[in-house]
């Protein structure tokens, strides 16, 4: 399978905890993005990475959230002091350099988190 | 906060009939992208338009780029079962990031 795979899938966790999640985007992607998704809403930006470098945050993206991407490839999001409205599902997508005739996002299949 | 508006919310429909939903803007985008999310999964990605008036087909599925570039739309022609799922729109703007639409939500009447 060669496409983007996200673990874990589930995650259930008390208030306070700490979680991390990892994205194996598809090989030699240079971008690779972080979404969030409540229910009856549409994906909504948290940043992004081209190669290793993280080049944007959104104003979702609070201080007890970090993402990584130290080698170009795999990235980890962390959420720290997990809150009740951080239950979302946490969505990684990669594309190839962009340009104006191609732009398509992969996705993967998220991972679940559901704060208690 | 998202700026697309999407329509319809939700649709009922039966078995072979066609469907059809759009997104408008009061912004320009680059490239529409249409994707389908079935329930506990990612969105997969159905069609993606480039150009001001491009219209692209995917099997069952046409999809139309508005010549304004500020809306798209989607068709659905006789559906099947495994049309069920919700559909998103999404446009590219010019730092191609995606700003995506509320989604609509495709039911099949039993």
């Amino acid at each position: 399978d060669t496409g983007v795979s996200q673990d874990p899938r589930h995650k259930i966790t008390k208030r306070g905890q700490n979680v991390t999640f990892r994205c194996d985007p598809i090989s030699e992607h240079n971008r690779l993005y972080w979404y969030r998704q409540t229910l009856g809403q549409g994906p909504e930006f948290l940043t992004y990475f081209q190669n290793e470098a993280q080049l944007e945050k959104s104003r979702l993206l609070s201080d007890r959230f970090s993402a990584e991407r130290p080698k170009g490839s795999f990235s980890t999001l962390e959420i720290q002091r997990t809150e009740q409205g951080d239950s979302a599902l946490y969505l990684c997508a990669s594309s190839p350099n962009p340009s104006p005739d191609l732009n398509e996002q992969f996705f993967g299949p998220g991972t679940r988190l559901t704060v208690l | 906060g998202q700026q697309l508006n999407q329509s319809p919310q939700s649709m009922f429909i039966q078995e072979g009939e066609d469907v059809s939903m759009n997104c408008t803007s009061s912004s320009i985008f680059n490239t529409w992208l249409w994707y389908k999310q079935d329930p506990g999964e990612g969105p997969v990605l159905l069609i993606a338009l480039y150009k001001a008036g491009e219209l692209t087909s995917n099997g069952r599925l046409t999809a139309q780029f508005g010549i304004t570039r500020k809306d798209s739309f989607l068709n659905i022609s006789a559906s099947i079962p495994s049309d069920v799922g919700i559909y998103f729109c999404a446009g590219q703007d010019s730092n191609y990031q995606l700003i995506w639409g509320a989604g609509t939500k495709l039911i099949i009447k039993p």
